[in-house]
């Protein structure tokens, strides 16, 4: 079965800090996706960010970026110039390829502080 | 409006109670997914639909619970003799389906069974 493991609750930095989301997640396939969700409060949840664990180069979207170890099983996001809007809950999620079911972690809290 | 509509928002129930929660995915989507999510949890996947047909149940859906998508478009779950441990948010999700596509999540239904 596979696990995904968020190990930070909640984190809080200061607007226009860099801040770094660690997960790390368990599977014996080879074929799977990544990705980061994130649930601002009382609103729908919104990808962020996909990563294809055949791709090797780490995807990049505007602010947001992952560092994913494939080896290692860990797929880090990094939000870069943090912004108010960017508070909310950030789900790391597995996927295997060819199945429908996305696989949260427990989620991260993060508070951008003014 | 374009995104997965959800209703009711909240939804309030006595233990024992009966409840129906409605689900509008995107239109074009065939793909319709329930998930539920506890207090500091992250969603865990229910069920899904391809069109009318029910691919796919979690040995967390009871026999208490039953979801339905008639005819390829909305989608319902009901509770039956709903539990304080039914207390949760319901997601729904859509897609296009397939290992490339998005997920997109409605805002929710809360359940608070008291």
């Amino acid at each position: 079965a596979q696990t995904v493991t968020q190990s930070q609750p909640e984190m809080s930095v200061q607007e226009a800090e860099t801040v770094t989301l660690s997960c790390t997640y368990d599977t014996s396939e080879n074929n799977y996706y990544l990705f980061w969700y994130k649930q601002p409060p009382s609103r729908q949840m919104i990808l962020v960010i996909r990563q294809e664990a055949y791709k090797q180069q780490n995807a990049t979207e505007n602010r947001f970026s992952v560092n994913f170890q494939k080896a290692a099983k860990s797929f880090s996001l990094k939000i870069s110039d943090s912004q108010l809007g960017d508070t909310a809950m950030y789900f790391c999620a597995f996927m295997k390829r060819w199945d429908d079911k996305i696989i949260f972690g427990k989620g991260t809290r993060l508070h951008i502080l003014p | 409006d374009t995104g997965v509509s959800q209703n009711p928002r909240h939804k309030i129930t006595k233990r024992g109670q009966n409840v129906t929660f409605r689900c509008d995915p995107i239109s074009e989507h065939n793909r319709l997914y329930w998930y539920r999510q506890t207090l500091g949890q992250g969603p865990e996947f229910l069920t899904y639909f391809q069109n009318e047909a029910q691919l796919e149940k979690s040995r967390l859906l009871s026999d208490r619970f039953s979801a339905e998508r008639p005819k390829g478009s909305f989608s319902t779950l009901e509770i039956q003799r709903t539990e304080q441990g039914d207390s949760a948010m319901y997601l729904c999700a859509s897609s296009l389906g397939g290992p490339d596509t998005e997920a997109f999540f409605g805002q929710g239904t809360r359940l608070t069974v008291v």
